[in-house]
């Protein structure tokens, strides 16, 4: 299947820090990604459509100013944890549409936060 | 997206078949099954998809009953490395996210 890789798979950042996390489509191009979270012991909760070249559309409850997503390229989005809590410390996984009408969607390894 | 109800969990020997159910009652005629599963601590992985036909790749079979309110995926000969959360997900089409339920944690025994 189609690969998509997520960096850094595991990051530590004091609370008040900024973390970005990178979503990259490595053999395919992604014109929609998309950002979920997870807690630990739930599902994966989405977070975030990611259009190349356009705005991010947020789920309810997501805050847009603290959630920063950018989609540059066709093969790169990138979400970033701005003035990170605790509260913040999650699973963060993402996930790229591979083409055709019943494309799946193929996910990265996911990163994990953890906020001190 | 129609939802789906999956048992919570389930146990297989290994080497024995692994037949894990999926009710989607409300489906509609536009819209896929997925499968896909997680392993602890790693992103979701595509097992199979299908819309009323029956389908098999190299990791399972996809069984979808002929009125479509039902699935079953089955891995053939369970291994250790198969023990994972199983989601049964249904999805109109492309570009769509996929909405996770709380999936089938499947535990394969020695």
């Amino acid at each position: 299947g189609a690969v998509v890789s997520q960096h850094p798979s595991r990051v530590i950042c004091k609370s008040g820090t900024s973390v970005k996390i990178e979503c990259r489509s490595l053999d395919f191009q992604a014109t929609t990604m998309f950002w979920y979270r997870q807690f630990p012991k739930q599902s994966l909760m989405l977070m975030a459509t990611s259009n190349e070249g356009s705005k991010a559309t947020y789920e309810q409850g997501v805050e847009k100013d603290k959630f920063l997503i950018n989609h540059a390229s066709l093969t790169l989005s990138t979400l970033t944890v701005t003035s990170a809590h605790p509260e913040d410390s999650s699973f963060y996984i993402c996930s790229a549409q591979a083409g055709g009408y019943t494309g799946e969607l193929f996910f990265g390894e996911g990163s994990r936060l953890t906020v001190l | 997206d129609a939802k789906t109800t999956q048992p919570p969990s389930m146990d297989c020997a290994e080497g024995r078949a692994a037949n894990l159910p999926c009710n989607h009652s409300t489906i509609s005629g536009n819209e896929y099954v997925y499968w896909y599963r997680q392993i602890h601590s790693q992103g979701p992985q595509y097992i199979i998809h299908g819309l009323k036909n029956n389908e098999t790749n190299e990791m399972a079979s996809l069984i979808i009953t002929e009125d479509r309110k039902s699935s079953t995926l089955i891995l053939p000969h369970a291994t250790l490395r198969d023990t994972a959360v199983y989601y049964c997900i249904v999805r109109v089409a492309s570009g769509y996210a996929l909405n996770f339920g709380k999936g089938t944690s499947l535990l394969v025994t020695p």
